[in-house]
């Protein structure tokens, strides 16, 4: 166990439809990351945030979006679904937002977009 | 651009060792591994910094070649339980906007028989 939570587990939606993601961090870490797993893509980073502020942005597709809130949880909102949204979606957190830090990753959240 | 690993799959036998490469086109700041089983979160092995600082497990061991930008993780004395996809993920020297953006490869598949 990492230490990250996130909610849901599972999630199951139709196409067109709005989701949110929810992560805790481990306790003490003010960093946390966004990644998508798919089959096709493999495991790619979409966006970092460090103690509320938006820090690094990957291939973050403009449906979507992210914020880290003062209690230092992130949620990611996910909207306009299109099945190939359908994918694991991980947080990770890390202890600060330097180049070196370790990325703790949590269980994750299943999307299927029907 | 996403680092490259080889090989794409392993099967060893108990006992056996192994070996899993990760090169990268850009200058690298960090090497991080992980260990990530289906359906589950990767789970962190080992990190390597630039100028030679190591941070993970103490039964894995890994190198990062900071002039070829290559890295490799050594598995000796394999388990069942090592069986599972090891990813790379790698940290740009470049800073900047870059951050913790960790660039995963594509996964090495790895198999252990009793």
């Amino acid at each position: 166990d990492s230490g990250v939570t996130q909610t849901p587990k599972h999630l199951i939606t139709a196409t067109g439809q709005r989701v949110t993601l929810r992560c805790s961090p481990r306790s003490g870490d003010l960093s946390v990351y966004w990644y998508q797993q798919s089959l096709d893509q493999g495991l790619q980073f979409l966006i970092q945030y460090y103690n509320g502020e938006e820090r690094a942005k990957g291939n973050i597709l403009e449906r979507f979006s992210a914020q880290q809130f003062p209690d230092l949880h992130s949620e990611l909102n996910l909207s306009s679904l299109e099945l190939g949204d359908s994918a694991l979606y991980f947080c990770a957190s890390s202890g600060s937002a330097g180049l070196g830090e370790t990325q703790y990753f949590g269980p994750g959240t299943r999307l299927l977009v029907l | 651009q996403q680092p490259v690993q080889s090989p794409q799959a392993v099967i060893l036998r108990e006992g056996e060792d192994a070996v899993i490469n990760c090169s990268s086109s850009k200058a690298l700041y960090s090497v991080h591994w992980y260990r990530q089983k289906h359906g589950e979160a990767p789970v962190f092995l080992m990190i390597l910094l630039k100028g030679g600082e190591q941070k993970g497990h103490e039964k894995i061991s890994a190198s990062f070649n900071e002039k070829k930008q290559q890295s490799s993780l050594y598995l000796t004395a394999s388990q069942l339980s090592y069986s599972g996809t090891y990813f790379c993920g790698t940290v740009s020297s470049a800073g900047g906007t870059s951050y913790g953006k960790l660039t995963f490869g594509q996964g090495t598949i790895l198999t252990v028989h009793p």
